[in-house]
């Protein structure tokens, strides 16, 4: 079945760090993918998304490409801020599960100044 | 324009009860999905709802069921309360067509 692998968490950094989470995916078919991040009770915001091979998804810094070779999305920013702590989900969506995301298990990450 | 509402945010219910969840979500979309979201299992996708139809449904006990109304709004119940059913519960939409979700703050709910 479809599935989505993230690493494993949490993740510490300091102010203006280098930040990367890896994310895989399974690779039936073709597809969508994207990144969400959810703040302490809230719901998930979308942070960005990529729809085929190649495809490179940004917003806020943040940035994933879609890399069908290694059927991965990792998420990357440069500098990260303390207004980053939050937990980031990778998903997939695609074919004819209509309305289904599936997402992987989330990425705790905590920025200290 | 509105995001996806959710209502109410919290709840406590008994063992045994059941309760009622209502989403509206944002004008235009007529695809409505909810998610389980528990620390040990995560994000689960429950069913979608689409011109009120149910089109999509996960791998949950049929006490879990929803419905959607003609203005897309949905609501989805939960019978016969187990303290395994305390969880947020996420309910997102978008347009058809779009892969894409838009989720609302969620429905915390505490089972005892």
């Amino acid at each position: 079945g479809n599935s989505v692998t993230q690493m494993e968490g949490p993740v510490t950094l300091s102010e203006e760090a280098f930040l990367t989470i890896n994310c895989t995916y399974t690779a039936t078919g073709y597809p969508s993918l994207f990144w969400y991040v959810q703040y302490p009770g809230e719901g998930l915001q979308l942070l960005l998304k990529a729809t085929k091979a190649d495809d490179k998804g940004s917003n806020k810094g943040f940035e994933a490409t879609y890399r069908k070779e290694t059927t991965s999305f990792h998420l990357e920013k440069g500098s990260v801020q303390v207004s980053d702590s939050a937990v980031y989900f990778c998903a997939r969506a695609g074919g004819t599960s209509y309305g289904k995301l599936t997402f992987g298990q989330g990425t705790i990450l905590t920025v200290h100044p | 324009k509105a995001g996806v509402t959710q209502t109410p945010r919290y709840l406590i219910k008994t063992r045994g009860q059941q309760v009622t969840l209502s989403c509206s979500p944002i004008s235009g979309h007529r695809s409505v999905s909810w998610y389980q979201q528990t620390p040990g299992q995560g994000l689960q996708f429950l069913f979608e709802y689409f011109s009120e139809t149910q089109r999509n449904k996960g791998n949950f006990p049929g006490r879990f069921s929803g419905r959607q109304f003609s203005n897309s709004r949905s609501e989805m119940n939960v019978s016969t309360l187990e303290l395994g059913d305390s969880a947020l519960y996420l309910c997102a939409s978008s347009v058809d067509g779009a892969y894409e979700q838009y989720f609302g703050p969620g429905t915390r709910l505490t089972v005892t």
